[in-house]
């Protein structure tokens, strides 16, 4: 079956440090990974998704198919980055529906 | 901002009951996704249509069902509510394999 594994509820940084936001999918196909965001007070929307291969405001994520995850990096938090983030996985033998991991909260700390 | 609005924003139901929510599909966007996300959890994948046909099911009970119209605009069914539908329910509209672009949500509980 299809999940996503966002193991921590909570991250804390510090401005400047650099930051890891984990997620670990299970899937026996070819999956498309996503990282959504919500800031407070707005809606979900697309951080980045692993086939475009962009870096979206200083944020990263490499798809390994080997440890099958695909954990969201930036070099240097911002106070701008906490938010909620959500990893999901879109699984096109099932009608491309979207799975979500239950997200991780990050407050960068000034 | 996106095009995709959800309407009402709040709904208050008592168990048995029945509801109905509305989502407007951003311009252009023929396939739509709702989703359920209760306090603390990820959204979860209700259904998704496509040009008004259901197009995907997530694992919830027939009580749950949906409408795509013409005009890609689309409605949520919840019949027979219970008091753990009490959730915020969002809505995506896209094209097909393009990026999902979410409502801000309606907020039901179920007392």
């Amino acid at each position: 079956a299809q999940r996503v594994t966002q193991p921590e509820k909570l991250l804390s940084v510090f401005k400047g440090a650099p930051v890891e936001l984990k997620c670990n999918y299970s899937y026996s196909g070819s999956p498309e990974l996503f990282w959504y965001v919500q800031y407070s007070r707005q809606r979900l929307q697309l951080l980045l998704r692993h086939i475009s291969r962009e870096s979206i405001k200083g944020f990263t994520a490499d798809l390994n198919k080997g440890e099958t995850s695909f954990h969201l990096k930036k070099p240097f938090a911002q106070e701008e980055d906490s938010a909620m983030y959500y990893c999901a996985l879109s699984a096109a033998n099932t009608g491309n529906q979207f799975y979500f991991g239950t997200g991780t909260s990050l407050t960068v700390i000034p | 901002e996106t095009g995709v609005t959800q309407s009402p924003t709040h709904l208050i139901k008592t168990r048995g009951q029945q509801v109905t929510l509305r989502c407007s599909s951003q311009s252009g966007h023929n396939t739509v996704s709702w989703y359920q996300q209760a306090l603390g959890q990820g959204p979860q994948f209700i259904f998704q249509y496509y040009r008004e046909e259901e197009n995907g099911r997530g694992n919830f009970p027939p009580r749950f069902s949906g409408l795509q119209f013409p005009n890609y605009s689309s409605e949520l069914n919840v019949n027979a509510l219970e008091l753990d539908d009490s959730a915020l329910y969002l809505c995506a509209t896209h094209q097909p394999q393009e990026t999902q672009y979410f409502g801000p949500g309606t907020r039901l509980l179920v007392l």
